[in-house]
């Protein structure tokens, strides 16, 4: 099975600052590699998917990129909406799945 | 507008069983399969299964092969849960998710529409 692993578990950072995010998968994934924001108390949901495609209506701060196991998520410049909790997703044949185990990105 | 909505909470004690629903709205049912993800407390997703409406065929993790069983009922337009042999390592948030598809390959899908969730407790 493919392990996902994300990097760091946590992070501080401040309103305005950039940040990445990365995922790296125990063998290569090609581009199927997504992610997801879930703030407390809410669903996921979707940011970028194919590793560096943004979701229509996802702010441009946000940007994917990667590809065979070493993935990015980048928030340019933070603002404070952006403080919540961030999962990568490999998807793979028969349409199975595979989460990280998160990055809770707080407030400095 | 989509919409998928779950049943409510449930406490079960260690052996029991639990069936989770999920009603979808706002879309063609049939079109679009439908996947299982469980939330821990320490707040990891794990990939359950997942249902294609259309024909019923499913698929399960490994981690829950023979424990989990996914069903559909096309005219009530609903998915549902169904877990046995409960432990306390089951307590967590049920979430059902649609999946859309980006390319025609199997591998080319995310949630695009998730439930809002159903906590199921598992303690003596």
């Amino acid at each position: 099975d493919i392990q996902m692993t994300q990097s760091p578990s946590s992070l501080s950072a401040s309103v305005g600052d950039r940040v990445t995010i990365t995922c790296r998968a125990s063998q290569s994934i090609n581009n199927y590699l997504n992610w997801y924001q879930q703030k407390p108390g809410k669903v996921p949901e979707l940011l970028i998917y194919a590793a560096s495609s943004l979701r229509s209506g996802v702010p441009s701060r946000f940007s994917g990129g990667g590809s065979g196991t070493d993935f990015t998520l980048t928030i340019s410049s933070l603002q404070p909406e952006d403080f919540a909790t961030y999962y990568c997703q490999h998807t793979s044949s028969s349409y199975l799945s595979t989460f990280g185990q998160g990055t809770k990105l707080e407030i400095k | 507008q989509v919409q998928l909505v779950q049943s409510g909470a449930e406490v079960k004690k260690p052996g029991a069983s639990v069936k989770v629903s999920c009603k979808a709205s706002g879309y063609f049912f049939s079109s679009y399969d439908v996947h299982w993800v469980r939330q821990d407390p320490g707040q990891r997703l794990e990939w359950m299964g997942w249902i294609n409406t259309g024909n019923g065929d499913t698929k399960y993790s490994e981690k829950f092969q023979g424990r989990v069983t996914i069903t559909r009922d096309t005219s009530a337009r609903t998915v549902y849960m169904d877990m046995t042999s409960l432990t306390s390592e089951d307590t967590g948030v049920y979430y059902c998710a649609r999946i859309d598809r980006y390319c025609s390959s199997t591998s080319c899908f995310f949630f695009d529409y998730w439930g809002q969730g159903s906590l199921v407790t598992v303690s003596s």
